[in-house]
């Protein structure tokens, strides 16, 4: 079964800096991932997903994430951290089997410092 | 309209109640998902369906059904809530790829 770590359940930036969210998936197929992202009071809204073509995926609000299967990773980047970026985020990876669920990671809160 | 319409948007129950949320799509996708999400958990699938006859049980449905009433409405029913099942809850649909979730149902159970 697929399975999904995020590792920091909070991350704090200054406005300005490099925003990093780390996720490490167990799959035992060539996986699709995804990462969302869920602001205060609302749904989930796609960031970005990999679904096996180029191994860097520039996703939307400036985000990108690079695949690496060496290190079974998926992090979440972003040059330089916006007040609007503070959001939870989730990384996901799609079921292999018929159902073709998403287990998700626990989630990374981002707080960006002014 | 959205895509994926959840309702009610918020509701306070009490323990013990028969409470339903309901899900509508339009997008024409024939799998459609439960999630519930909790603090520090993420979101744990409930129940999902292919379509209306082939309903399956996901990572926690100890404590909900489903009904798959049409290709579009995937209900979710909790028959007896306790309050650890507040929680927010999700609907999902996917198709070739990509999924669609809707605004969430945040269901506190007193």
């Amino acid at each position: 079964a697929q399975s999904v770590t995020q590792l920091g359940s909070h991350v704090s930036v200054s406005e300005g800096a490099l925003v990093l969210l780390r996720c490490n998936y167990s799959s035992s197929v060539p996986p699709y991932l995804f990462w969302y992202v869920q602001y205060p009071n609302q749904g989930l809204q796609l960031l970005l997903k990999y679904t096996s073509a180029a191994t860097l995926v520039k996703g939307i609000n400036g985000f990108e994430a690079e695949f690496k299967k060496s290190e079974t990773s998926f992090h979440l980047t972003k040059p330089s951290a916006h007040m609007s970026d503070a959001a939870e985020y989730f990384c996901a990876v799609r079921d292999s089997g018929s159902a073709r669920q998403l287990t998700f990671g626990s989630g990374t809160q981002l707080t960006v410092l002014p | 309209d959205a895509d994926v319409t959840q309702t009610p948007r918020n509701r306070i129950t009490k323990t013990g109640k028969r409470i339903m949320l309901e899900c509508s799509q339009t997008k024409g996708h024939d799998r459609m998902y439960w999630y519930r999400q909790d603090p520090g958990l993420g979101l744990r699938l409930i129940y999902y369906s292919f379509d209306v006859k082939d309903i399956n049980k996901g990572e926690i449905s100890d404590g909900y059904s489903v009904s798959r009433q049409a290709q579009a409405k995937f209900s979710l029913s909790l028959e007896s809530a306790i309050p650890n099942q507040t929680a927010l809850y999700f609907c999902a649909t996917s198709a070739a790829g990509g999924y669609t979730f809707g605004s969430g149902t945040r269901l506190t159970v007193v």
